[in-house]
Order: C-alpha cells, then structure tokens, then sequence
C-alpha cells in the first residue's frame, strides 16, 4: 500500500525565519507526482507546490521550495522568510493510481501544523 | 471567480436523515473527486468521475451515492446520517485521468446530532 509519512505533527518558526517540513512516502512506482497543500483555518485547500519523480530538479515557487530525495523517498518542503499567513496545515501528498482503471488518487499525510511567532 | 465551489458550507442535521452536498468546477475539467476529511485531520478520497463515469470507489458505505448530472457537476448523497459522518467533505477537479493537479473546493463541514 501506498504510505506517505509527515513525522511533526507540530511545529513553530518565527517570522522571517526559514522552517523545513519532512514527508516521506512509500511506492514501488517509478512515474508519480507528489504536491504540498496548505490548508490554513479557512479550511481552503491550497496546492502549495508539485514535484515530478522524472524530474531531477526541485520545484520552487517563490518562498517555497522542496528537497526531493527520490532514492530516499523524500520529499521536504522549506518554506523561507516566513510570513504571519503562512500559519496553517500542511499536507504533504502523493499522487497514485488509483482502485479503478485508468484513474489516480491523491495519498495524504496526517499533516504538519506550522505556526509562525510573530 | 470561484474555480471549485461547494454548498452548503456548513449542514447540521440529525441522525437518520438524508442530506446532500453539491459541487460545481467551471475549470473546464473532466475528473472530480470526492474526499472526506476526519476530526484528526485525516484526508481520504471516497469517489471519483472522469466524464461522468465512477471510476474510483473506495470503501465507503452504500449510505454514500454520488451523482454526476455533467462533467462540470459532482454532488454527494447521504443516506441515514450517521454520527460518525461528522467531517468535512471536500470536492475536488482535474483534468484528465492521468496526474493532474487537482484543485480544492472549500469543504463541506457536516455535523450530524
């Protein structure tokens, strides 16, 4: 089955500092996507960022970045300069096939609480 | 204007009733999903359609039906609400089958008495 694995329920970083969240998953598939979502108290789901496996470069958006360890399974996120609104759920996910033919079906983690200390 | 959209936002019923959720993507795709969202914080998926047609269905008891009038429109059945229903359901869009990003709606947060 396939697993994904956030291992800090909670965390805190002060504002304009830089925070890493951890996510490991587990697949014997080669070709897969992974993402990041925001989920802040509005409850709104926000994709954050995506990865491919095939590609070797990390992703980036803006303050966001990720460190992809394929062989290692890794998946982390950095989040840099960080902000007052920052402060939310984070959900690392992985992108599997899914139970009907042809289909696909986002793999959750439990999530990361990030809060920011002003 | 609003990609993913769903209502009610909120629903508060009793148990044994019968309620729906609806959802609605004017993003032009083709897949929807629906997921459910546990107090722990837990997302699973339950359904989804790719033009209309079922093509996941996980575990989910028979109570659950959903329905997809068109591409554009995926809603959940409930029947005989139970107390363990109490989540929030979230529906979701992609383009295609294949690994799209899928796009949020902003939950459904149902609370049955």
């Amino acid at each position: 089955a396939q697993t994904v694995t956030q291992s800090q329920p909670e965390m805190s970083v002060q504002e304009a500092e830089t925070v890493t969240l951890s996510c490991t998953y587990d697949t014997s598939e080669s070709n897969y996507y992974l993402f990041w979502y925001k989920q802040p108290p509005s409850r709104q789901m926000i994709l954050v960022i995506r990865q491919e496996a095939y590609k070797q470069q990390n992703a980036t958006e803006n303050r966001f970045s990720v460190n992809f360890q394929k062989a290692a399974k890794s998946f982390s996120l950095k989040i840099s300069d960080s902000q007052l609104g920052d402060t939310a759920m984070y959900f690392c996910a992985f992108m599997t096939r899914g139970s009907g033919a042809g289909s696909y079906q986002l793999t959750f983690g439990k999530g990361t609480k990030l809060s920011v200390i002003p | 204007d609003t990609a993913v959209s769903q209502t009610p936002k909120y629903l508060v019923t009793q148990m044994g009733n019968d309620k729906s959720i609806k959802c609605e993507q004017n993003l032009g795709h083709d897949t929807m999903y629906w997921y459910k969202q546990d107090s722990k914080k837990f997302l699973k998926i339950m359904f989804s359609y790719n033009n209309k047609e079922l093509i996941i269905n996980e575990t989910v008891p028979n109570r659950f039906s959903p329905k997809s009038p068109d591409k554009a429109h995926l809603n959940l059945h409930i029947n005989s609400l139970e107390l363990g229903d109490s989540a929030v359901y979230f529906c979701a869009s992609s383009q295609g089958r294949s690994m799209g990003t899928q796009y949020f709606g902003p939950g459904t947060r149902l609370t049955v008495l």
